[in-house]
């Protein structure tokens, strides 16, 4: 595709339910990111793949957060039993690059807002 | 541990004025600082790349600084419009191939 895709756009949670967020990234690219963004505060990383491999999840905040990214492209976010921290948007950015913190080409998605009640 | 800040939150200015946007960070050891637009529920678009090695960046009306050894970059707006309202946010990367650190963001207001 043109760029990132993200999809649900929107999700309503009940607290306890568990929810999958899905990131469609630019084909090919090696490196893909996780971030979670809370309102009017700067995204914050959770975790990064390159290819299928995860080489850092630090910034998952539980073990109720889990990501996979099999076939080293779609990658999918899952929360398990959400709780009204967990609302926020969920972004996801590629990059044709592996050293990405060296040459900085980042593409954002659109992010998927999640609101837990 | 990297912080960055981003002062003031909100900025509001008329149609035509000429703004500088300001971005701190506390470790200088880092390869490049990244500037980004964000609109209303979307994602971020990233504006200007410096790397450490550079002073500035251009892309037409926007003009980064970068000043490693005072943890300080700063995004130059020349003639801004409405169009350019949005939240600017700054980021710099922690490590080769690792996640970038944001401050909070600059939600700027340009009124006709």
């Amino acid at each position: 595709g043109a760029g990132v895709s993200q999809s649900p756009r929107y999700k309503v949670a009940k607290r306890g339910q568990d929810v999958a967020l899905r990131c469609d990234p630019i084909s090919g690219h090696v490196s893909l990111f996780w971030y979670q963004q809370a309102l009017g505060q700067g995204p914050e990383f959770l975790t990064y793949f390159q290819n299928e491999a995860q080489l850092d999840k630090s910034g998952l905040p539980s073990d109720r957060f889990f990501a996979e990214r099999p076939e080293g492209s779609v990658s999918t976010l899952k929360i398990q039993r959400t709780q009204q921290e967990d609302s926020a948007v969920y972004l996801c950015a590629s990059s044709p690059a592996r050293m990405v913190g060296v040459y900085g080409e980042l593409f954002f998605g659109e992010g998927s807002r999640l609101t837990v009640l | 541990k990297q912080e960055v800040t981003q002062i003031p939150a909100a900025l509001s200015v008329p149609e035509g004025e000429n703004l500088v946007l300001n971005c701190s960070f506390t470790d200088s050891a880092i390869y490049n600082l990244q500037w980004f637009r964000q609109d209303p529920g979307k994602g971020l678009t990233s504006l200007l790349l410096i790397q450490s090695s550079q002073r500035e960046q251009t892309s037409g009306r926007l003009n980064a600084s970068l000043d490693k050894s005072s943890g300080r970059s700063t995004l130059y707006i020349a003639a801004s419009q409405p169009g350019d309202s949005a939240t600017y946010l700054c980021a710099v990367p922690n490590g080769a191939n690792s996640k970038l650190t944001f401050g909070k963001g600059i939600t700027l207001s340009v009124r006709p």
